[in-house]
C-alpha cells in the first residue's frame, strides 16, 4: 500500500456519534484523498488535500470535516453520524505534480458501519 | 465536466479465455485515461494510464488497453485471465486542460470461472 495507513480498520457507531478516521503517509507526498466506495456507486471523492493546510471539498463533501495539519496526517471527521454514511471509506496518497497526471496509492479502507 | 461509463458491472470469463473491459467517456476536452485494479478486500492499485503518444497502452499483470479517441473509449483487455485476476477494474478520467481531480466509474466486477 506503499506506505499508507488507515486507523481504524472497522467501526460501528450510532447515528449522531462523531468518529474521525486517520490517514498517514511514511513519505512525503503533497496530494492526500478521502473517498467512499459503496456497492454499484463506484468510488466517490469526498475531500482532497494538495498540500499542508490546505483542503478541498470532491464531490460528495457534505457531513464530513477535514483537516491537513500536518503534511503526513489527513484527518477524516463525521460530526454527527447517519445511516447513508454507511460505507467502506478509502484514502489514497498521490505522489504525482498534477491532480490530472496523479498515480494514486490506496490504503487498506475502513468500514464504517451507522446504526 | 467529465464522466466516465463502464458499460458492464459483471463479466463472467473462464480461465484462459481472453477478456475485454469496456469503458466510455464524455469530455468536451482531451483527457488522461486510467485503469485500477481492486483485489477483494484491498484499496485500488493503478493497471496502467494514457497521458500520452501511443494509443496502446501495456499495464501490470499482462493488460493493455487502448485508447480510441473517434469512439471515446478505452477498453481494457488480457489475452488470457488467470483465477487471480478476479477484481473488480476501475476506469478514470481526467481533464487534460487543467490540472483537475481524476473522476472513477462505476467498476466492473470480473468473475473468472474455472
Amino acid at each position: 500500500n506503499a506506505g499508507v495507513t488507515q486507523t481504524p480498520k472497522f467501526r460501528v457507531l450510532k447515528t449522531g456519534q462523531s468518529m474521525t478516521l486517520l490517514c498517514a503517509q511514511d513519505m512525503n507526498h503533497e496530494y492526500m484523498y478521502w473517498y467512499r466506495q459503496d456497492p454499484g456507486m463506484g468510488l466517490r471523492l469526498i475531500h482532497y488535500s494538495v498540500g499542508e493546510g490546505t483542503t478541498a471539498k470532491g464531490e460528495v463533501p457534505d457531513g464530513y470535516n477535514v483537516s491537513r495539519l500536518k503534511k503526513q496526517n489527513f484527518l477524516l471527521g463525521l460530526e454527527s453520524a447517519a445511516p447513508s454514511q454507511t460505507s467502506v471509506y478509502f484514502c489514497a496518497l498521490g505522489t504525482g505534480t498534477t491532480l490530472s497526471t496523479d498515480t494514486q496509492y490506496f490504503g487498506p479502507g475502513t468500514r464504517l458501519t451507522v446504526l | 465536466a467529465q464522466s466516465v461509463t463502464q458499460l458492464d458491472s459483471q463479466v463472467p470469463v473462464f480461465e484462459e479465455a481472453p477478456v475485454e473491459l469496456r469503458c466510455n467517456y464524455s469530455s468536451s476536452v482531451s483527457v488522461y485515461l486510467f485503469w485500477y485494479v481492486q483485489y477483494p478486500n484491498q484499496g485500488l492499485q493503478l493497471l496502467l494510464k494514457y497521458l500520452s503518444g501511443s494509443t496502446l497502452v501495456k499495464g501490470i499483470n499482462g493488460f493493455e488497453a487502448e485508447f480510441n479517441k473517434s469512439q471515446t473509449s478505452f477498453h481494457l483487455r488480457k489475452p488470457s485471465v488467470h483465477i487471480s485476476d478476479t477484481a473488480e477494474y476501475f476506469c478514470a478520467v481526467s481533464p487534460q486542460n487543467r490540472d483537475d481531480k481524476i473522476i472513477f466509474g462505476k467498476g466492473t466486477r470480473l468473475h473468472i470461472l474455472p
